[in-house]
């Protein structure tokens, strides 16, 4: 069975630039998170979609940050515009739907900003 | 709110010792889900393992063992005769019972360990 796919696997970008991510999740998986993970500390979440609906964003700066799910598959997010303390790796993962669900991680996207 | 501790920031040791990982956890859910995952160096989080709040029965899956003790809000991650394939950061994780509860990681520990 594939994977989380995660694409880029590493993106460098300068401050006030823009950046896109993808993520494709396990097949069958309505859930899908996006996290940050700064360098030293554990993944922080981003965002949480439930199919195409968003279910938890209270972490996301929305004034910078933007998510979608279309279709309830695949998904991006975006950054823009970028700041230094963007640098970090974003990682996706998906679950099947359920409270307790284990979560499985992409290999993530790791993001300097300069 | 949830909360993870995992005091330990490092550990390193010799191949074939045991290595015992701390967590610490808070939460005022009656329901809960604690997991342990495993970061290697190429980055990618690898699933070990789940317990719900109601199953505090330690599991044993070949050299890791986990202990879940609901009295002291503890589950502990042991990794007996270790190897060096086993160096990696270590997270322990917490997701309270709704549905939309969020997944709160530890800040992780690294283990390496030393041939």
């Amino acid at each position: 069975e594939a994977g989380v796919a995660q694409s880029p696997r590493y993106k460098i970008i300068e401050k006030r630039q823009s950046v896109a991510f993808w993520c494709n999740p396990i097949s069958g998986h309505a859930t899908l998170y996006w996290y940050q993970q700064i360098l030293g500390q554990g993944p922080k979440l981003l965002i949480q979609f439930q199919n195409n609906g968003v279910v938890d964003d209270s972490q996301l700066p929305k004034d910078r940050f933007s998510a979608e799910r279309l279709k309830g598959v695949d998904s991006t997010l975006k950054i823009q515009p970028a700041k230094l303390e963007d640098s970090a790796v974003y990682l996706c993962a998906s679950s099947l739907q359920g409270t307790g669900a284990e979560q499985y991680f992409g290999p993530g996207t790791r993001l300097t900003v300069t | 709110a949830q909360k993870v501790t995992q005091a330990q920031t490092e550990i390193s040791v010799v191949e074939k010792e045991d290595v015992t990982l701390d967590c610490v956890y808070e939460t005022r859910d009656t329901t809960y889900y604690l997991f342990w995952y495993k970061q290697p160096p190429s980055g990618e989080l690898v699933f070990l393992i789940r317990r719900n709040s109601f199953d505090e029965q330690n599991e044993i899956s070949g050299r890791y063992s986990w202990n879940f003790q609901k009295s002291t809000s503890s589950f502990n991650f042991t990794i007996t005769a270790s190897q060096v394939v086993d160096s990696a950061v270590y997270f322990c994780a917490l997701r309270g019972g709704g549905g939309a509860q969020k997944l709160v990681f530890g800040q992780g520990t690294r283990l390496t360990i030393n041939p």
